[in-house]
């Protein structure tokens, strides 16, 4: 599976859209980008996926570049409770499907 | 209805000791996946089942690790001769292979302290 790349961590203010990058240059034809997000002493959360198109659920979307070679998971209106490492996620939908979580990105979401 | 369930919640032991850990699957779900996340890092793929096999073990780091499934669904870790770099939170998870739906869904994991 393709490795991602994301920062360590960032800041949002309470109220505000998070906007969460990932790079996955080596990502091939038949893998997804997926987003998961783990809450201190939680197991891992998923909240989206796509392949190729932009996304979006009632938690959070998904825009995917053309090329494909990275993505932004949006958090239109962060809250205190999104504060969490969010990990990205290239996979693919076959067979295993396990998940290379990697160190993900720590946003912290400030009141 | 009831999420991925995982016990003990934590556990220690001593270096050297046997060890069991259980994993509770979503009914229904043919898919599940153990995980161990050390400190500071993302969760770490161990092992997968569909049904009662294990179709890919390629994670466990050692044969001290094995896990069984003998009915497709209650899950067993079983970690023999453990030694104090086993400590780390132990995920599982599940995911219905049949909906074409690839989500996993996690339990709250087993903290494992070997001392």
């Amino acid at each position: 599976d393709a490795k991602t790349t994301q920062p360590p961590s960032m800041d949002c203010a309470e109220g505000r859209a998070a906007n969460l990058p990932c790079n996955h240059s080596t990502i091939s034809g038949n893998e997804y980008v997926y987003w998961y997000r783990q809450i201190h002493s939680q197991g891992p959360q998923y909240i989206i996926h796509g392949l190729k198109n932009n996304e979006t659920n009632e938690m959070a979307s998904l825009i995917i570049t053309e090329d494909r070679k990275s993505s932004t998971l949006i958090l239109p209106h962060a809250t205190l409770r999104d504060t969490a490492v969010y990990y990205c996620i290239a996979a693919r939908q076959t067979g295993a499907n396990n998940l290379f979580f990697g160190t993900g990105t720590r946003l912290t979401v400030i009141p | 209805g009831a999420g991925v369930s995982q016990t003990p919640s934590n556990k220690v032991t001593e270096k050297g000791k046997y060890v069991e850990l259980r994993c509770d699957p979503i009914s229904g779900h043919t898919a599940l996946y153990w995980y161990r996340q050390s400190l500071g890092q993302g969760p770490e793929f161990l092992i997968y089942f569909q049904g009662t096999g294990a179709a890919d073990d390629s994670g466990l780091p050692n044969d001290r690790f094995f896990a069984v499934r003998p009915e497709g669904s209650v899950s067993t870790l079983k970690i023999q001769r453990t030694e104090r770099g086993d400590s780390a939170v132990y995920l599982c998870a599940s995911r219905h292979s049949g909906t074409g739906s690839y989500e996993q869904y996690f339990g709250p994991g087993t903290r494992l302290t070997v001392t």
